[in-house]
């Protein structure tokens, strides 16, 4: 049994350019939630998507956006980047928003 | 708005002891679930343990329990007979529930549990 899966495992960007992230759910889970974890913090919510629809936004600017694919994987996109972007990057699925099983995550470094 | 507090940031415990990880947390809501998960080194957050707000039974999982006083707004974990593995960042996390389930998950500073030999 698959669990969720992300890439790339690592990623180094320079600022103002734009980043891809990619996370495919656990087998049977049809639900993708984004988290940003700043260096020794906890996780922050960005956004959920459930039927390729995005279901609920955290404080995050419209510089994060997303999208979920017909197959449940989601894409995170972020333009734009700034050196506050830098942080580790985890998806979590789960079958229509019950508890959520995260990934190992994209470790992002903007320089 | 959601709040959740854990006011250890590091603890230490002896291999093959019980370890209670502190949670209290602040919400208006009437429904929402209770959530730990485990953070090693490697940065993958592992799913511990779960609590519906209208469970009346204390949840277990294995050496996890979860002692919930919901009056106190507190729901801290239990570890028993600690393991070398145990060490690691342990989150509290918790979401409102509502007709559309859990969506945003709101997460403590986390408490960094060391296990000595």
């Amino acid at each position: 049994d698959a669990g969720v899966t992300q890439s790339p495992t690592h990623l180094i960007k320079t600022r103002g350019q734009q980043v891809t992230l990619r996370c495919s759910p656990k087998s049977g889970h049809d639900t993708v939630s984004w988290y940003q974890q700043a260096l020794g913090q906890g996780p922050q919510f960005i956004f959920q998507y459930y039927e390729e629809e995005e279901r609920q936004r955290g404080n995050f600017p419209d510089r994060f956006s997303g999208h979920q694919f017909p197959n449940y994987s989601s894409e995170l996109n972020v333009n734009a980047l700034l050196l506050g972007d830098s942080a580790l990057y985890l998806c979590a699925s789960s079958l229509f928003s019950d508890t959520q099983y995260f990934g190992p995550g994209t470790r992002l470094t903007v320089l | 708005a959601q709040k959740i507090t854990q006011t250890q940031p590091g603890m230490f415990v002896q291999e093959k002891e019980a370890v209670t990880l502190d949670c209290t947390y602040d919400t208006s809501d009437q429904s929402y679930g209770l959530f730990w998960y485990k953070q090693p080194s490697s940065g993958e957050m592992i799913f511990l343990i779960y609590q519906g707000s209208y469970d009346e039974q204390n949840a277990t999982e294995g050496r996890y329990s979860l002692n919930f006083q919901k009056a106190r707004k507190s729901a801290n974990l239990v570890i028993s007979a600690s393991q070398l593995g145990d060490s690691a960042m342990y989150f509290c996390a918790m979401s409102p529930r509502n007709s559309g389930g859990y969506q945003k998950v709101t997460f403590g500073t986390g408490t960094k549990l060391q296990v000595i030999p």
